[in-house]
């Protein structure tokens, strides 16, 4: 039992370029997010999903989409990377309650 | 809106008890969590409070006010691996969300 992983584990981007953070749990969770993290800013919630086909934005949605085609995958696209994107990128998934299991994380830089 | 308000920094020594606190002002609200955040790593679940009142677990106990808008973590005989940082998120039922605070980065000496 993976859980919920996570990939790639750390990345490098230019300016401009776009790329998919995978996110996948095996866990049959039907509730998703993506969350990004920052130094004295905490964890915020960019998308999350309720179930397969449905999403909705966060907290900080501006620069990323999402889609959750299975259960079991939630990518997250960025779509023209820029240097305020770099962070942290937690993916978690919780069979409600609120009750969430966290990734162990993708750890992004744009230059 | 939400609002989740928690200490940046607390210092403890081995041994001893320490409460960290958290305030929160969030509509929809159905219950506290708190997490646990080493450096570097993924936040992992810790306790879950929706009633008001005391949960014990081991050595953490979480405290749950609703009327107040409060709710601590306390940490009894600390040990050095639980310098960390300690996540307190309010939980609201629409979309199952969690909305977080910045954190309590706890530093535990001998």
């Amino acid at each position: 039992n993976a859980g919920v992983t996570q990939t790639p584990k750390f990345q490098v981007l230019k300016t401009g370029q776009s790329m998919t953070l995978q996110c996948a749990q095996d866990m049959n969770h039907e509730y998703m997010s993506w969350y990004r993290q920052d130094p004295g800013m905490g964890l915020r919630l960019i998308h999350y999903s309720v179930g397969a086909g449905i999403t909705d934005q966060g907290e900080v949605p501006n620069g990323y989409n999402v889609s959750r085609s299975t259960t079991e995958d939630f990518p997250l696209r960025l779509l023209s990377a820029a240097p305020s994107q770099t962070s942290v990128y937690f993916c978690a998934s919780s069979p409600g309650q609120g009750d969430y299991t966290f990734g162990s994380g993708t750890r992004l830089t744009v230059v | 809106g939400q609002n989740i308000d928690q200490p940046t920094e607390m210092t403890a020594t081995e041994g001893a008890i320490v409460q960290i606190n958290c305030t929160y002002q969030t509509s929809g609200f159905n219950g506290l969590f708190w997490y646990q955040q080493h450096a570097g790593e993924a936040p992992t679940f810790l306790s879950y409070n929706v009633l008001d009142g005391l949960e014990e677990k081991g050595r953490f106990s979480s405290f749950l006010s609703r009327s107040k808008g409060y709710s601590y973590l306390l940490l009894k005989e600390l040990q050095m691996k639980d310098s960390a940082s300690y996540l307190c998120a309010a939980f609201t039922g629409g979309g199952n969300k969690l909305t977080f605070g910045t954190g309590t980065q706890l530093k535990v000496e001998l």
